[in-house]
């Protein structure tokens, strides 16, 4: 699975978008693009996935670069409750039998504290 | 719905004891996997498991060792703990894709933190 890369850490005010980048410059064609985050103390959350097209979902937006080397996650009116360690993660969708089969290879992440 | 649950929440061994910790997955999931999360790291890739046998394994010791009942429920076994055992052991539960494509998003339990002292 390619690598990403993230800011450490990032602070946002209560109230406006949190734009989360991520590097993934070595990605493949057939690699989608990943965003988790862990609130302290629990387990990982999905938040959302994309593999070339820009992706909505009730808790954010993927933006993916036309050249799919990098991608931002924004939330939109980021609150108290976002802050947490936000993941990117690229990974294939290989059939069974491959070893990155459901893999998900966490780096550092980011941590985004929401101020108010 | 009830999400992927974790057995115990909480657990303090000895070295050199065995543990086992369990998860059952999001209804309808036939995969599970089991990471490893170490204070300040991300999770760590240990195992998978579809339709009962190990589609992945990541860089572990042979003491760890998992399997999957036919509910899709799930195990994972440490032998002779060692203090650097200590850590927050996640599982998540996919769907696999429409039309048979891959496995799509995984969804967490909350964990079992494990101490070993």
């Amino acid at each position: 699975d390619a690598k990403t890369t993230q800011p450490t850490s990032m602070d946002c005010a209560e109230g406006r978008a949190a734009n989360l980048p991520c590097n993934h410059s070595t990605i493949s064609g057939n690699e989608y693009v990943y965003w988790y985050r862990q609130i302290h103390s629990q387990g990982p959350q999905y938040i959302i996935h994309g593999l070339k097209n820009n992706e909505t979902n009730e808790m954010a937006s993927l933006i993916i670069t036309e050249d799919r080397k990098s991608s931002t996650l924004i939330l939109p009116h980021a609150t108290l409750r976002d802050t947490a360690v936000y993941y990117c993660i690229v990974r294939a969708l290989t059939n069974a039998g491959g070893t990155s089969y459901g893999k998900l290879t966490f780096g550092q992440g980011t941590i985004l504290t929401v101020h108010p | 719905d009830a999400g992927v649950t974790q057995s115990p929440t909480h657990l303090i061994k000895t070295r050199g004891q065995q543990v086992t910790l369990r998860c059952s997955p999001i209804s309808g999931h036939k995969s599970v996997s089991w990471y490893q999360q170490v204070l300040g790291q991300g999770p760590q890739f240990i195992f998978q498991y579809y339709e009962k046998e190990e589609r992945g394994r990541g860089n572990f010791p042979d003491r760890f060792s998992a399997r999957q009942f036919p509910n899709y429920s799930s195990e994972l076994n440490v032998n002779a703990l060692l203090l650097g055992d200590s850590a927050l052991y996640l599982c998540a539960s996919s769907p696999r894709g429409a039309g048979g494509a891959g496995i799509t998003e995984a969804f967490f339990g909350q964990g079992t933190r494990l101490t070993v002292v």
